[in-house]
């Protein structure tokens, strides 16, 4: 089941599970989404990501979900693994031009906890 | 390919010092460098942006004199952490991208502890 913490979303599942972990983006203008996954002590590590111009995309065992209308992401992971547990962040940036950038916006997280 | 490295993985450090932080892009020139800092249970904020050659951009609230950031080659990004106090304790995580690639490609992470 999903409880919300102090600061930190969790998910727990069972191994072999489908997992979905959603977030809400905050700006509407944002074209540019990203999933990452951070375990403990460590750097975020990119999963998949999605450009507005799509609703859906999948990778091996994960699918992101895009609705522009509710501003709304969801990370699909297919037969959860232990490996699979740390926190999920979602992430929002506008794609920027050949000679610029623009700066990511981070989700709050939601802890995913995978029993064996 | 696209590693960023950081150093230190972790330091400690008495109140009132300041210690440095380096982020590297291993096999690839970074035209932009983010930093970032990520409390317990808590997601990344961003800091402040550098590029190369030119003054790191801070976001609101982030005090320039004392997060200074250097980002003096394409390769290479320091933050140092001026006078750090207790409160300053934290996960500083950099980031690397290049010019036309939407992607960021994170470091390990750095924990400081101040005493």
């Amino acid at each position: 089941g999903e409880s919300v913490g102090l600061h930190l979303p969790t998910l727990s599942v069972q191994e072999g599970d489908n997992s979905i972990i959603n977030c809400a983006y905050s700006n509407s203008a944002s074209d540019y989404f990203i999933w990452y996954k951070q375990e403990s002590g460590k750097g975020p590590q990119f999963i998949i990501d999605i450009r507005s111009n799509m609703d859906k995309r999948q990778g091996q065992r994960v699918t992101v979900l895009l609705n522009k209308t509710v501003k709304h992401l969801s990370l699909q992971i297919a037969a959860t693994q232990p490996g699979d547990s740390a926190v999920y962040f979602c992430a929002e940036t506008l794609s920027p031009s050949n000679s610029g950038y623009s700066t990511l916006t981070f989700g709050k997280g939601t802890m995913l906890l995978v029993s064996p | 390919g696209a590693v960023v490295s950081q150093h230190p993985s972790w330091v400690i450090c008495k109140s009132g010092t300041s210690v440095k932080i380096e982020c590297r892009s291993l096999d690839f020139q970074a035209t932009t460098m983010f930093w970032y800092r990520q409390f317990p249970k808590q997601s990344l904020m961003l800091m402040a942006t550098s590029n190369e050659g030119s003054k790191a951009t801070y976001e609101q609230g982030v005090e320039k004199d004392k997060f200074l950031i250097n980002h003096a080659s394409l390769t290479l990004s320091t933050l140092t952490v001026t006078s750090a106090h207790p409160e300053d304790s934290s996960f500083y995580i950099c980031s690397a991208r290049v010019v036309g690639i939407d992607e960021q490609y994170f470091g390990p992470g750095t924990r400081l502890t101040v005493t």
